[in-house]
């Protein structure tokens, strides 16, 4: 069964430095998404990408955060300057929505971020 | 915008019970999509169960199903024969009808099923 796969599945680092969280989608799936969860509390959406360009995102994607598909099959977050409250549980997602048919988001295992 | 709530934070059934677990949302939309997602503790964020709401009929899968009231903005799910492997945070969850097809998710419910 195909699935989302994320790498690292944790990443520890010093606050301040640059973190690449990195996803693999289904093949073929057309929406990307990342979400965060930070320890005890609800899933949260970040960002969601379409055709090579963010579609939405909500308030917590400021300028620190940025998306990327860099080449056909992986899908990045990256973290400029990290923060102590960055320290989550960060999911990507892919979907494949037709109307009618199948609008089911599937996740990854997740990449637990830990910064210091 | 649009909520989700979840107002159970622990919920305890015993093995072979049943066990309700309770979600109501808000939104002004007529076309969305309603999920109840498990999470255990390793993390990973499985899909349980899905309900178009342009659909009547409840969804079930296997010992999951919902009690999906359109009206009431209700959707609750129910486990019947309750595992001890279904012990995990469930999360339900609301999309749209728009564009981008994000999930909002509810604060969760923590299942313990005892022996």
């Amino acid at each position: 069964e195909p699935e989302v796969t994320q790498t690292p599945s944790h990443q520890v680092t010093q606050m301040g430095q640059e973190v690449i969280l990195r996803c693999v989608p289904i093949s073929n799936h057309l929406y990307f998404y990342w979400y965060r969860q930070i320890l005890g509390q609800k899933v949260e959406f970040l960002v969601s990408f379409y055709n090579n360009e963010i579609s939405e995102k909500s308030e917590i994607f400021d300028d620190q955060f940025s998306v990327e598909r860099p080449d056909g099959s992986n899908f990045t977050l990256k973290i400029r300057s990290t923060k102590l409250e960055d320290s989550a549980m960060y999911f990507c997602a892919s979907s494949d929505p037709h109307v009618g048919v199948n609008t089911e988001a599937f996740f990854g295992q997740g990449t637990r971020l830990t910064v210091v | 915008a649009q909520t989700v709530t979840q107002s159970q934070p622990e919920m305890s059934v015993q093995e072979a019970e049943t066990v309700t677990l309770s979600c109501t949302y808000d939104t002004s939309e007529n076309n969305y999509y309603l999920f109840w997602y498990k999470q255990p503790p390793s993390r990973q964020m499985i899909l349980v169960i899905r309900q178009e709401a342009y659909k009547q009929q409840n969804a079930t899968e296997n010992r999951f199903s919902v009690n999906f009231q359109k009206a009431a903005k209700s959707f609750s799910l129910k486990i019947s024969d309750s595992q001890l492997g279904d012990t995990a945070m469930y999360f339900c969850a609301f999309e749209g009808g728009g564009a981008t097809n994000k999930l909002i998710f509810g604060t969760g419910t923590l299942l313990a099923v005892q022996p």
